[in-house]
Order: C-alpha cells, then sequence, then structure tokens
C-alpha cells in the first residue's frame, strides 16, 4: 500500500541551526502539506502546497519557514533560524486532489536544544 | 471560525468494553468534512474516516461506527468490543468542503484498553 513517507524520523538540532526535514509523498498525489504537533497538543495546520506554490497558509508559518518540491518525487519543510519553540512532531501528508482525504507521513520529531 | 471539542481527554476501559469518543464542532461553513484520525504509541497519524456534512447516514466499519448528528453538531466514534491495540489518542478534525485539506483538529482523546 502506497504511504508518505518522512526522514529523519528525529532530528536533534541546536538552536539557531537551518533544518530540512523531508518528505516523499504518494506518487500520483498532487496536494502537499504540512503540520505541526507540539508534544501533548493538538494536531497544526502549516501550509498546503500545489502546482509548485505554496496554496494556503497558517499564522504559524511566517518567513522562518519556507517549502519545496525539489524534484519530482520530494517535498521539503526547512525551518530557519530554529527556536527552543519549534520543537515538535512535524507531519508531511499529501492527497491525489484537493477534495479527496490527505495521507499522514509517520512524522519527524524535531528536537531544539 | 472552526473549532473541534473533544472534550473526553483520557478514556479507560477494559478490553472487550465498547466506548464511544465525543466530538462536537463549530463551523459556520454550510458544508464541511469531518474526520478521524487515530495516533497509536508509535506516533503516526491514522486516517479512519470522512464523512461530508451532507450525508448524515451512521457508518459502521467492523467494530467502528460513527454517529453524525448534525442537529448536535457531534460526531462521535464508538468501538465495540475494544481491544488492547485500539490504546491510541484519536484526534477529531473539520475542514470546509473549499479548504480542502486544511483540517482543523481537536485536542484528542487518549484511549486506553486494558486486559
Amino acid at each position: 500500500e502506497p504511504e508518505v513517507t518522512q526522514t529523519p524520523s528525529h532530528q536533534v538540532t541546536q538552536m539557531g541551526q537551518e533544518v530540512i526535514l523531508r518528505c516523499v509523498p504518494i506518487s500520483n498525489h498532487l496536494y502537499f502539506y504540512w503540520y505541526r504537533q507540539i508534544l501533548g497538543q493538538k494536531v497544526e495546520f502549516l501550509v498546503s502546497f500545489y502546482n509548485n506554490e505554496i496554496s494556503e497558509k497558517s499564522e504559524i508559518f511566517d518567513d522562518q519557514f519556507s517549502v519545496e518540491r525539489p524534484d519530482g518525487s520530494n517535498f521539503t519543510l526547512k525551518i530557519r533560524s530554529t527556536k527552543l519553540e519549534d520543537s515538535a512532531m512535524y507531519f508531511c501528508a499529501s492527497s491525489l486532489d484537493r477534495v479527496t482525504e490527505a495521507f499522514f507521513g509517520q512524522g519527524t520529531r524535531l528536537t531544539v536544544v | 471560525a472552526q473549532k473541534v471539542t473533544q472534550a473526553q481527554t483520557e478514556i479507560s476501559v477494559v478490553e472487550k468494553e465498547d466506548v464511544t469518543l465525543d466530538c462536537v464542532y463549530e463551523t459556520r461553513d454550510t458544508t464541511y468534512y469531518l474526520f478521524w484520525y487515530k495516533q497509536p504509541p508509535s506516533g503516526e497519524l491514522v486516517f479512519l474516516i470522512r464523512r461530508n456534512s451532507f450525508d448524515e447516514q451512521n457508518e459502521i466499519s467492523g467494530r467502528y461506527s460513527w454517529n453524525f448528528q448534525k442537529s448536535t453538531s457531534s460526531f462521535n466514534f464508538t468501538i465495540t468490543a475494544s481491544q488492547v491495540v485500539d490504546s491510541a489518542v484519536y484526534f477529531c478534525a473539520l475542514s470546509f468542503t473549499g479548504g480542502g485539506n486544511k483540517l482543523t483538529f481537536g485536542t484528542g482523546t487518549q484511549l486506553k484498553v486494558e486486559l
């Protein structure tokens, strides 16, 4: 069964460093998303991406964040100058189109120290 | 603005008991989708169901059933004959149909099923 794959599963970084979280969406899906879950809290929408551009973003997704689809298979989330409060589980998701349900990856746990 | 409330923070049951997880939502949109996701201890989010606001029929899938009541803005989830493997955090979520997969999640209900 096709699945969304995220790497790494856990990343530890020093405050102020840049991190790139990687995702391989399901191959025929066209819409891609990033969500964030701070430990013990609810899952929050960050951004949606279609046709090589951001289609929607939340208030959380400020200039510190960027997304990119560098090739035909990967979808990345870059966090510049990480802060302690960026520590969270980051989920990538993809959907076939705008109206079908999204499938989530297993998440990348980011720890900023 | 959209809001999803899962008032039950944690539920503990003994295996084989039935358990219902509550979800109440708020939205001004006339058409929307409701979802349930499961997050087992391993951390991934597993899609369980999506229901269109036009479709108020209850749904059953094996031991799982969902009760959608528009009149009370609720979308409750029942697990029949619970098993230890059902132990997880369950999230209810909402999106308006024009919003694609921009989901608003509830805070989740931790379900613990013990032997």
